[in-house]
């Protein structure tokens, strides 16, 4: 079955450095990935999500590059802002008919942004 | 345009008693989802309806927890009986069903608690 691995529950940065979350998946099928964002006592929101043409996409100073040879689609920003501070999710869809837009979510990873 | 309606926001319960959770998905939107997020376990899919049919229910949360999608604009999830375990936010999700790319709007989800 399809699986998403986040490794890092709580990452705490100083304001400026720079933000890496990790996210590597299983699927049987050629998936999309996608980064959410959940804000304390918001609605999870799409950050950013895989192009099918390997584009990299970006968002908000985020980017997340899709590697399909390691599996990986680890989120990044070069330098933390006090408002990154938030939950985020990595998620999988699988390229196969029957599962529409159902996403599988990594367990999240906290992140905490200090000055 | 209105995004995803939960209702109520909060929710105290005890233990035994019958719950209903209310959502109103994105007009227009043919996918539905009810997750459950713990900090635990990030999120857990509880059930996925397309076109209001039962695509998958969470097999783990089947003997207590039933979702229904009696029309296209308005889904209830219902726990019964509650349980001290089952306290935790409840969030409702939208999608068009166009394939695997779709992204999910999030409602802002019903803080549970059960004493």
């Amino acid at each position: 079955g399809d699986s998403v691995t986040q490794t890092e529950g709580l990452v705490t940065l100083t304001e400026g450095l720079p933000v890496m979350l990790n996210c590597t998946y299983q699927s049987t099928y050629s998936p999309f990935l996608f980064w959410y964002v959940q804000h304390l006592n918001e609605a999870p929101k799409l950050l950013l999500k895989s192009f099918t043409d390997n584009k990299r996409p970006e968002h908000q100073g985020f980017h997340a590059t899709l590697h399909k040879s390691s599996s990986s689609f680890h989120l990044q920003k070069s330098s933390a802002q006090l408002s990154d501070s938030a939950l985020y999710y990595c998620a999988l869809s699988a390229m196969q008919q029957g599962t529409g837009s159902k996403l599988s979510f990594g367990k999240g990873a906290k992140l905490t942004v200090s000055p | 345009d209105a995004g995803v309606t939960q209702t109520p926001r909060h929710e105290v319960a005890e233990k035994g008693q019958t719950i209903i959770l209310k959502c109103e998905p994105v007009s227009g939107h043919n996918d539905l989802f009810w997750y459950r997020q713990t900090k635990i376990q990030g999120l857990e899919l509880l059930s996925y309806f397309r076109s209001k049919s039962l695509m998958e229910d969470g097999g783990a949360f089947k003997d207590r927890f039933k979702a229904e999608m009696l029309n296209s604009s308005f889904s209830t999830l219902k726990i019964q009986p509650t349980e001290p375990k089952d306290s935790a936010v409840y969030l409702c999700a939208s999608s068009w069903d166009r394939g695997s790319q779709n992204t999910l709007y999030f409602g802002a989800g019903t803080r549970l608690s059960v004493l």
